[in-house]
This record gives C-alpha cells, structure tokens and sequence, in this order.
C-alpha cells in the first residue's frame, strides 16, 4: 500500500509568483485535504475534495485554488504569492472523508 | 468557536515517565478527535483518535481521556520513550464543514533518557 506522496519536496519563489503542489493519495482513498502549518503552529485547513469536487473550504482567499483529479490525486495553486505564504503545505487523504493521513509536505519559501 | 486549545506548549518528562498533553474545545459539532505525532521534516502521523461516545481509548502506551461535558481531552502517554520526543498535535473534525480537522497549537515533548 502505498502512502500519500507530496511533490516537490522544497520550493523557492518570488512574492507575486504563482505556484502548483501536488499531491498522491493513498491507494484506495478518494478525498484529499490540503493544510498550511506555519512553522512553530498547527496546521490549517486549506479545503477539501471528494470524488473531484470542493467539499469544504478554510479561511483562505480565493487565490488558493485546488483541484481533483480522476485518479483522487490533486493541486494546489497559490496565485500572487505573498511572504506569508511560506510554510509547509501538508496533503492529507482519507476514504469517504473518514481518518486523514498525511503526506510528507512541501516547504514553500516565499522571498 | 472553532478554537481547539492545547496545552502545555512544551514538555519535558524523564523515561519511563508519563507524558500528559490537555487540549479544549468549544464547539459542540466536533464529532471526532484525533491526535497526530509529528517529528521535524515530516508530516503529521495520525497516533489514535476518539469519538465523543467513548470517555477513554487506549492503543498500546497511548491512552485519549474524553470529557464531553467539560468540552476536554488529553493524552497520555506511558513508559515515555527518547523516541517518542516529537510534536503532538490534538484536532477535532466537524462534520458539518467539509470533514475539516481543526488542530491545536501543538505540544513539543522531549524525554530525557
């Protein structure tokens, strides 16, 4: 069985970029959840997706935007990157919005 | 009212002592409280998790404590091990809100050998 996988691993952009993370769930998942974790916090709810569409969504701008693919993997886009984006994004996924298991994250840097 | 409240904020305890970590809520549409092990560079592990239903759960040396009434839970954890120094996080899931896990701030533990 395979576990949820994050890529990439690292990231350096400028503020005003934008940016894609991308996530695999676990075989077998169907529902993916993106978290921020600002360092030293815990982590918060970006949004959710189940069987492809928006399930749930955090406090976030509409400059976070996500989607699901077909085979449950997903992206994350980050549009007009501000220094405050910097963190770590974490993908969590789970079957039928039950248990959430984590990927590893990308460490986003915003300079 | 989607505040979940953790404490202490860091913890030391010798081997082979109990580690306890506390952690609050207000929001009565949690439905579901799990607690994650974190370690530096790495993604949250989910450790074990309770239901309001139950007032304690144990796997292994991990033990939840539940308290409905007084909106409380903790974690315990027995016969504290060098490896099990990490940061853990407590959450709570409301169904009602797209599954979203809100967490607490976080608890850095350190056992000394």
């Amino acid at each position: 069985e395979t576990g949820v996988t994050q890529s990439p691993t690292h990231l350096i952009k400028t503020r005003g970029q934008q940016v894609t993370l991308r996530c695999s769930s676990q075989s077998g998942h169907n529902t993916v959840s993106w978290y921020q974790q600002a360092l030293g916090q815990g982590p918060q709810f970006i949004f959710q997706y189940y069987r492809e569409e928006e399930n749930g969504r955090g406090n976030f701008p509409p400059r976070f935007s996500g989607l699901q693919f077909p085979n449950y993997s997903s992206e994350l886009n980050v549009n007009a990157l501000e220094l405050d984006d910097s963190a770590l994004y974490l993908c969590a996924s789970s079957l039928d919005r039950t248990e959430q298991y984590f990927g590893p994250g990308t460490r986003l840097t915003v300079t | 009212q989607q505040q979940v409240k953790q404490s202490p904020q860091s913890l030391i305890v010798q081997k082979g002592g109990i580690s306890i970590i506390n952690c609050a809520y207000e929001n009565t549409a949690f439905d579901y409280f799990p607690w994650y092990q974190q370690f530096p560079g790495k993604g949250p592990a989910l450790l074990i998790a309770i239901r309001p239903d139950v007032s304690e759960k144990k796997e292994g040396r991990f033990t939840i404590s539940f308290n409905k009434s007084a909106k409380q839970f903790s974690l315990h954890i027995m016969d504290s091990q060098p490896g099990d120094s990490a940061t853990y996080f407590c959450a709570a899931r409301n169904n009602n809100a797209g599954n979203m896990l809100t967490f607490g701030g976080g608890t850095r533990l350190m056992v000394k050998p």
